[in-house]
């Protein structure tokens, strides 16, 4: 299994400004994955957070809007960028192990104000 | 496309009753197939996996599901619900095998006294 950690684990933005979320996994594994949870929705993909190279968008996220960094196989930031109230969500960052299984952080819920 | 489907947004069983919560998906091949719980304000717990071995599968807290290629579905059960099973449940989908879920919208189960 694996541990995952994302700071911080909730926040109240304004809108028009930015927020960097962090997760932070205890062992180096080579898939990552975004997601985002509406209020009340299921989840949804992002991103494969790619390391050391870009990362590859689902259709209807872009790169403007969600920045990820991958700079090791321990670590990613997802950024919302220029946020709005439409952006309040739980965003979840996940890996994915050998046998095929796929771990999920706690998640950060975000709220814009 | 390939697709999620949970049939109920919404079940609600009495304590020491059986549990079913539904779920089919849309694909010409067979996928890893995964049932997660959420519970409020916390993140989500894998329940079990099929991944092309054993059709029924057990997973934790007594929770099992069932593979049935002809139905393309995957139903999570248990014999008897415990008050502690109410949560969200979610069924997932990795079509391509390279950790890329796609989720059901969701199954919220009640469980009554």
């Amino acid at each position: 299994s694996a541990v995952i950690s994302q700071k911080p684990s909730r926040d109240i933005c304004q809108r028009g400004t930015s927020l960097t979320i962090q997760c932070q996994v205890d062992s180096q594994v080579t898939m990552m994955f975004w997601y985002r949870q509406q209020p009340g929705q299921s989840l949804t993909l992002i991103a494969t957070a790619n390391q050391g190279s870009e990362a590859t968008y689902e259709s209807g996220f872009v790169i403007d809007k969600f920045p990820i960094s991958r700079p090791n196989l321990t670590f990613s930031t997802l950024t919302v960028s220029n946020m709005s109230p439409e952006d309040s969500s739980i965003y979840l960052c996940s890996v994915y192990l050998a046998a095929d299984t796929q771990y999920f952080g706690p998640g950060t819920r975000l709220t814009v104000l | 496309a390939q697709s999620v489907t949970q049939l109920d947004s919404h079940v609600s069983v009495s304590e020491g009753t059986p549990v079913l919560l539904r779920c089919n998906y849309s694909s010409s091949y067979s996928p890893s197939l995964f049932w997660y719980v959420q519970h409020p304000n916390k993140g989500l717990q894998l329940l079990l996996k099929y991944t092309s071995a054993a059709t029924l599968v057990k997973g934790i807290n007594g929770f099992e599901a069932e593979f049935k290629k002809s139905e393309t579905s995957f139903h999570l059960t248990k014999p008897s619900a415990h008050m502690s099973d109410a949560a969200e449940y979610f069924c997932a989908a990795d079509f391509n095998q390279g950790g890329k879920l796609i989720f059901g919208q969701g199954t919220e189960l009640s469980v009554k006294p």
